[in-house]
């Protein structure tokens, strides 16, 4: 059964850039595509964006202009960075698989466990 | 964005009873609609997509419907491990965006 592992800071200065790895494990990162999703403490869920294991990337407007994915695949990983960081970046981050293949379809399949990353001074 | 808002934002129910959540999206999605619930401290796990498609090992007695800008999902026989937090989500248009939410806890 594939396995995803978020890893990174879980404390955050504001301004700084947040660097997040997920590790893919018990399966391939190829042929699909991955995603990063955020969910601010008691809130709702917010995609931030996905790249293909060849490197195609989409991006949530709405942070495209702050964040980065990028996919290694020899290490089985992908990474997110988010500049710029202020408190309402403060979020449950998580890594998930989208079941569609090359389609890219948005259906979450497998998620990581969640890293909860507070932005604070 | 396309916009979805989920009513109730919470119900309270017991073991047994039947629920159903409502979904609404900001403009037609036609049947790109997947939900998904959530336990505290969890991640998000997929229970169905396009509308009413069940996900593998999901059980019968959930179930879902609509299409356009109107959806539901219907729990009948609610069991304990139904009780959570439930999130719809649109696939039709870039970004994908989720409901704020309904969380079911119990009576």
């Amino acid at each position: 059964q594939v396995q995803l592992q978020e890893s990174g800071p879980g404390l955050v200065k504001p301004s700084e850039t947040l660097s997040l790895t997920c590790t893919v494990s018990a399966g391939a990162i190829s042929n699909y595509y991955w995603s990063w999703i955020r969910q601010p403490p008691g809130k709702g869920l917010e995609w931030i964006g996905h790249i293909y294991y060849s490197g195609s990337i989409n991006y949530n407007p709405s942070l495209k202009s702050r964040v980065t994915i990028s996919v290694d695949t020899s290490k089985n990983q992908f990474s997110l960075n988010l500049s710029s960081m202020t408190a309402a970046d403060t979020a449950v981050y998580y890594c998930a698989r989208d079941q569609g293949g090359v389609m890219g379809l948005g259906l979450f399949d497998y998620w990581g466990q969640g890293i909860l990353v507070t932005v604070s001074s | 964005d396309i916009q979805m808002t989920q009513s109730p934002s919470s119900l309270s129910a017991s073991v047994g009873d039947r629920v159903t959540i409502t979904c609404r999206a900001s403009q037609s999605i036609r049947t790109y609609l997947n939900w998904y619930h959530q336990k505290p401290g969890k991640a998000p796990k997929l229970l169905m997509s396009g509308s009413s498609s069940l996900q593998s090992g999901v059980p019968s007695r959930v179930s879902g419907r609509g299409s356009g800008t109107d959806f539901t999902l219907t729990i009948s026989n609610l069991q304990p491990e139904d009780f959570a937090t439930y999130y719809c989500q649109q696939t039709y248009g870039a970004p994908w965006t989720f409901g704020q939410g309904t969380k079911v806890e119990i009576k």
